[in-house]
């Protein structure tokens, strides 16, 4: 049974650049999509980006200029690096296995629990 | 970017009576190369994540019980939950992955009325 954990500072100041890693266990990261998703408390879903087993990735064009994923595939894990934060990056962040074709992800089968990050100074 | 429409934006539904959640999409998510629909529905119950009910609109994920299903193809889709259950209280969301960036609909909350 795939498990996904999100782990980072909870609390980024503006300016900086928010940084979460999410370890995969039960299962390799060799395979399918890995993505980001972010939920402001209280309202709706927004899917971030992705990496794919092969390195690939895309983003939210809403988001593009400021966000990275990467992968560390010894450790199991991938990584959100999102910059210049400011309030409206203050979010739920979770993170995601989506399943998927070797051109592109489809649903995502297995969530992260969350990790709330609050942008303040 | 597609632009994922529910309705409505809440429904109360009395214990073991049906619930209805409707989708639109603002264009097609049906791929003529296999003819399926890139849809999926998710459920969110209070201080958890997103749990994976239906994909390709109408496939059950394993697990999820047989009294939700979906239903829709292009643009139009439906979540029905029969016989509603307590512990089926949540926020609802379709997702669309036919185009990056993927986008979801707003959500739909079900009560018990």
């Amino acid at each position: 049974q795939v498990q996904l954990q999100e782990s980072g500072p909870g609390l980024v100041k503006p300016s900086e650049t928010l940084s979460l890693t999410c370890t995969v266990s039960g299962g390799s990261i060799n395979t399918y999509y890995w993505s980001w998703i972010r939920q402001p408390p209280g309202k709706g879903l927004e899917w971030i980006g992705y990496i794919s087993y092969t390195g690939s990735t895309k983003y939210n064009p809403s988001l593009k200029s400021r966000v990275s994923i990467s992968v560390d595939t010894s450790k199991n894990q991938f990584s959100l690096q999102l910059s210049s934060v400011t309030a409206a990056d203050t979010a739920f962040y979770y993170c995601a296995r989506q399943v998927g074709s070797q051109w592109m992800p489809y649903y995502s089968d297995c969530w992260g629990q969350g990790t709330l990050v609050t942008v303040s100074s | 970017d597609i632009v994922m429409t529910q309705s409505p934006d809440s429904l109360a539904v009395s214990l073991g009576e049906r619930a209805t959640i409707n989708c639109r999409a603002s264009q097609s998510v049906l791929h003529s190369s296999n003819n399926r629909n890139y849809l999926g529905w998710y459920q969110q119950k209070a201080g958890q994540p997103p749990k994976l009910l239906i994909y390709w609109a109408s496939t059950r994920e394993s697990g999820v019980p047989d009294r939700f299903s979906g239903s829709g193809s292009g643009t139009d889709f439906t979540l029905t939950i029969n016989s509603l259950q307590a512990e089926d209280v949540a926020v609802y969301y379709c997702q669309q992955y036919y185009d990056t960036p993927q986008t979801f609909g707003q959500g739909t909350k079900v009560e018990v009325k």
